[in-house]
């Protein structure tokens, strides 16, 4: 079955640097969300898109903005990076059909990550 | 207060034992809540819904209690292979923001 597609896997960038991180999300999933994960930390909650609109807003930096384009497919752009951005960053997608317990179901799946590191 | 707590660990149990782990979210609006196993440097991997009633899968039980606001994941007969830090994870309905716990490792021993 396809998963969730993140790329580049691994990304090495400079202080103050740009970067973009790419997640294609399972087909037919609605529902896009960012995770930023450092060292040894739980998965932080950055931003989630539904229907190419912006549903939800978490921990994410004023340095970062995200969007959800027609394909679905999403992209987390980054801007003047800093060592504390250096993490794993996971692109979780989707689907709003209903599932057993007869409601929204909410159950996401992860992609394999994009490692960040910020030198 | 993290709005979902579990226990870090490290459990500790040898091959074949039977562990819990149990996990309170402070959130009262929080609807549907998960368990996800994530393996070092690796994404997290949906183990579990978690369903009003209680549900089973294999060696893996979960069960729910409103009342008190926790979930717990029981794990029968520990494989080698069960070694993974457990997130729970609560959802709030309506919402696409979920929260995650900070996780609990299990190591199985031989």
């Amino acid at each position: 079955a396809a998963g969730v597609i993140q790329s580049p896997r691994h990304l090495i960038k400079e202080k103050r640097e740009t970067a973009t991180l790419k997640c294609y999300p399972i087909p037919r999933h609605d529902t896009v969300y960012w995770y930023q994960q450092g060292p040894g930390q739980d998965p932080q909650f950055l931003i989630s898109f539904y229907e190419k609109m912006q549903s939800d807003k978490g921990s994410i930096p004023d340095r970062f903005s995200a969007q959800q384009f027609s394909d679905y497919h999403s992209e987390l752009n980054m801007s003047s990076l800093e060592l504390g951005d250096s993490a794993l960053y996971f692109c979780a997608s989707s689907s709003k059909a209903p599932g057993l317990a007869g409601v929204g179901s909410y159950e996401q799946y992860f992609g394999p990550g994009t490692r960040l590191t910020v030198t | 207060r993290k709005e979902v707590e579990q226990d870090p660990g490290p459990f500790n149990v040898p091959e074949g034992a039977t562990v819990a782990f149990n996990c309170t979210y402070s959130n009262s609006a929080s609807q549907s809540f998960f368990w996800y196993r994530q393996d070092c440097r690796k994404e997290p991997k949906l183990l579990m819904s978690v369903y009003s009633s209680g549900n089973e899968d294999g060696r893996f039980t979960a069960q729910l209690n409103r009342a008190s606001q926790y979930i717990s994941l029981l794990i029968r007969d520990s494989k080698l292979s069960d070694s993974a830090t457990y997130l729970c994870v609560a959802a709030r309905r309506g919402y696409q923001k979920v929260t995650f716990g900070t996780g609990t490792k299990l190591q199985v021993i031989p």
